[in-house]
C-alpha cells in the first residue's frame, strides 16, 4: 500500500529565509507521481509542483523547488525566500503509475512565515 | 473560467437523515474524486471515477456511495450519515492526457453530523 510521511506537523521560517518541508513516501509501483498542494487558511487546495517517477531533473516552479532522492524515497518541497503569504498549511500527496486512480495524502505541515 | 463547484458549501444535519453533497466541473475532465480531511489525517480518497459509468473504491469507502451519470457530475451520498462522518469534504478533477498532472479541488464542503 501506498503511504506518505510527512514529519514535521509545524515549522516557522523569518520571512525571505528559504525553508525546506519534508516529505517521504512508501510504494512498490515503479511508476508513480508526487505532487505538492497548499491550503491557506481559506481553505482551498492549491496545486504547487509535481515531480513523476522517471524524471531525470528536480522539479521547479517559480519559487518551489522538489527535491527527489528516489533512492531515499523522499521528495521535499523547498521554498526560496518565504513570504508572509506562505503560511499555510501543505500537503504532500502520490499517485501510483502514470494513469493511476488512488491518490494519497500526508498529514500536512502547518507553515508559519514571521515578519 | 475552469472550476470545480460543490453544493452545499456547510451543512449541519442529525444522524441517519439521507444526504447529497454535489460536485460539479466545466473542464470536460473523464477523473473525478472524493476526498475527506481530518485534522492530522490530510486528506483520504473516498470514491474516484475514471469516467462516466465507472466507478471505485478508494481508501475510506465505507458509509458512502457514489454515482457518475454524467460527465461532469460525481455526486456523494451519504445514505445514513454518523458523527463520524463529520468532516471537511473535497471533490476534485483532472484530465487524463499526459502532462496534465493537477488535479482541480472544488471549494470543500464542511459536513457536521450531529
Amino acid at each position: 500500500a501506498q503511504k506518505i510521511t510527512q514529519t514535521q506537523p509545524g515549522m516557522f521560517v523569518q520571512e525571505k529565509e528559504a525553508v525546506t518541508l519534508d516529505c517521504t513516501y512508501d510504494t512498490s509501483d515503479p511508476s508513480y507521481g508526487l505532487f505538492w498542494y497548499k491550503q491557506p487558511s481559506s481553505g482551498e487546495m492549491i496545486f504547487l509542483i509535481y515531480q513523476g517517477s522517471y524524471d531525470q531533473q528536480n522539479a521547479t516552479e517559480g519559487r518551489y523547488s522538489l527535491n527527489f532522492q528516489k533512492a531515499r524515497k523522499s521528495a521535499n518541497l523547498v521554498i526560496s525566500a518565504s513570504q508572509l503569504g506562505d503560511s499555510a498549511m501543505y500537503f504532500c500527496a502520490m499517485r501510483a503509475n502514470n494513469y493511476g486512480q488512488n491518490f494519497v495524502f500526508g498529514p500536512g505541515t502547518r507553515l508559519s512565515v514571521l515578519p | 473560467e475552469a472550476q470545480v463547484t460543490q453544493n452545499p458549501r456547510y451543512l449541519i444535519t442529525v444522524t441517519g437523515k439521507k444526504l447529497t453533497v454535489t460536485c460539479s466541473q466545466n473542464m470536460n475532465h473523464e477523473y473525478m474524486s472524493w476526498y475527506r480531511q481530518d485534522p492530522g489525517l490530510g486528506l483520504r480518497q473516498i470514491y474516484y471515477s475514471m469516467n462516466v459509468e465507472v466507478t471505485d473504491k478508494g481508501d475510506v469507502p465505507e458509509g458512502y456511495k457514489v454515482s457518475r451519470k454524467e460527465k461532469r457530475n460525481f455526486p456523494l451520498i451519504l445514505e445514513s450519515p454518523s458523527p463520524n462522518q463529520t468532516s471537511l469534504y473535497f471533490c476534485a478533477s483532472r484530465d487524463f492526457q499526459l502532462g496534465y498532472n493537477e488535479q482541480f479541488f472544488g471549494p470543500g464542503t464542511r459536513l457536521t453530523v450531529l
